[in-house]
């Protein structure tokens, strides 16, 4: 059991070019987030899916697009990078959302530098 | 809005001493408060969390918090620490209304650190 999987783990990037971000789990989470984790600012939602095929904008969602066409996966789409978007990304997944079925498991990171 | 404070950017304390890890929080209505720790290059992981009941909770690896509604904390709590607890410690709320949002906001974290 893998829990939640990001790939790749290190990527640099030029000013203007796209990427995806990979995430996928394997524990039959209905909900999936991503966030952005900046040095002394704590993590910030930028998506998040309560199921396939349904996604709604957290609190830093510009410049990033989501698509969640199964339950093991959630991309994060970057398409014209920005040194604003350096940054460590991480997945994570729960259960459902009430109170007792979080937390949420993470994912180890994608670090993406933007130059 | 809610919102999450944790004052202290770094605590230092020595191995076999109590520790804590100061959180506030803000939100409308009844909390739902977490306590995640994340070590070097790896994603967050829970510790523990307060949803209603009791207001000491206990967690992993010998880590406790207590719930204080009228100073509205949740402090996290070791009575002795261990080196391998050095690490960034993140304190995280949700609003405990049935209509709330899927977030959880995260404060900014407090990096602990135990000497030998």
């Amino acid at each position: 059991n893998a829990g939640v999987t990001q790939t790749p783990k290190f990527r640099i990037l030029k000013i203007g070019q796209s990427m995806t971000l990979q995430c996928a789990q394997d524990m039959n989470h209905n909900y999936m987030y991503w966030y952005r984790q900046d040095p002394g600012m704590g993590l910030k939602l930028i998506y998040y899916s309560v199921g396939a095929g349904i996604t709604d904008k957290g609190e830093v969602p510009n410049g990033y697009n989501v698509s969640r066409s199964t339950t093991e996966d959630f991309p994060l789409r970057l398409e014209l990078a920005a040194p604003s978007q350096t940054s460590v990304y991480f997945c994570a997944s729960s259960y459902s959302n009430t109170p007792s079925n979080q937390p949420q498991h993470f994912g180890d990171g994608t670090r993406l530098s933007i130059l | 809005a809610q919102s999450v404070a944790q004052p202290e950017d770094q605590v230092n304390v020595a191995e076999g001493n109590p520790l804590t890890v100061k959180c506030t929080y803000s939100v409308s209505g009844n909390p739902y408060l977490f306590w995640y720790v994340q070590y070097p290059n790896r994603g967050l992981q829970f510790l523990l969390k307060y949803i209603t009941g009791d207001n000491l909770v206990k967690g992993s690896y010998g880590f406790e918090a207590e719930f204080n509604k009228s100073q509205t904390s949740f402090h996290l709590k070791k009575p002795s620490a261990l080196v391998s607890d050095s690490a960034l410690y993140f304190c995280a709320v949700r609003e405990g209304r049935r209509d709330s949002s899927y977030k959880l906001i995260f404060g900014s974290g407090t990096r602990l650190l135990v000497r030998p």
